[in-house]
């Protein structure tokens, strides 16, 4: 079974430019999740899609943060314009929406962020 | 409000000596625990989860867990720790069956096992 599916998996970028990350989840996952990971913090949950709906993006910064998942598979990250403090790594997760809490998350490997 | 606190930054265990990662957290229902691991450079890896039943949980790698709903716990652990088992180790919890609600992580613990 493949996994899930990041690129790039580095870049590196001024600030106030943009930026797009993809993601392609473990086939047949209907929930896939965004994070991101500052150095020395657990993940942050940035917005989670059930099939193409957004289930919960309370911690996206939508004034520069958008995220996509049209068809319900592939999912698109996009920072606009960035700032110096969004340097981090972006993981996308996926699990399946059976059995709903009760299952894991599987990640991508994720993409490191840096903002000069 | 859920949380969890991973009340160590650093463990150092030599090879060969038992391990514990240690986890506690504050929910207002019943938990759903879980442990992942992060290896440098790579993503995350679940390893274990405590949903009902058993307060030991055993998982990949020869790690197991304990659920201590009285002390509000979930400890990670391992009888003999090797080298490799050197990466970062996160705790998550969940309030209930439903996937909508977010899952919460702890801070993370490094781990370090000295040959």
């Amino acid at each position: 079974e493949a996994g899930v599916a990041q690129s790039p998996r580095y870049k590196i970028i001024e600030k106030r430019q943009s930026v797009a990350f993809w993601c392609n989840p473990i086939s047949g996952h209907a929930t896939l999740y965004w994070y991101q990971q500052i150095l020395g913090q657990g993940p942050k949950l940035l917005i989670q899609f059930q099939n193409n709906g957004v289930v919960d993006d309370s911690q996206l910064p939508k004034d520069r943060f958008s995220a996509e998942r049209l068809k319900g598979v592939d999912s698109t990250l996009k920072i606009q314009p960035a700032k110096l403090e969004d340097s981090a790594v972006y993981l996308c997760a996926s699990s399946t929406r059976l059995a709903g809490g009760k299952n894991e998350q599987f990640f991508g490997p994720g993409t490191r962020l840096t903002v000069l | 409000a859920q949380s969890v606190a991973q009340p160590e930054d650093q463990v150092n265990v030599a090879e060969g000596n038992p391990l514990t990662v240690k986890c506690t957290y504050s929910v207002s229902g019943n938990p759903y625990l879980f442990w992942y691991v992060q290896y440098p450079n790579r993503g995350l890896q679940f390893l274990l989860k405590y949903i009902t039943g058993d307060n030991l949980v055993k998982g990949s790698y020869g790690f197991e867990a304990e659920f201590n709903k009285s002390q509000t716990s979930f400890h990670l652990k391992k009888p003999s720790a090797l080298v490799s088992d050197s990466a970062l180790y996160f705790c998550a919890v969940r309030e209930g069956e439903d996937s909508n609600y977010q899952l919460i992580w702890g801070a993370g613990t490094k781990l370090i096992i000295k040959p």
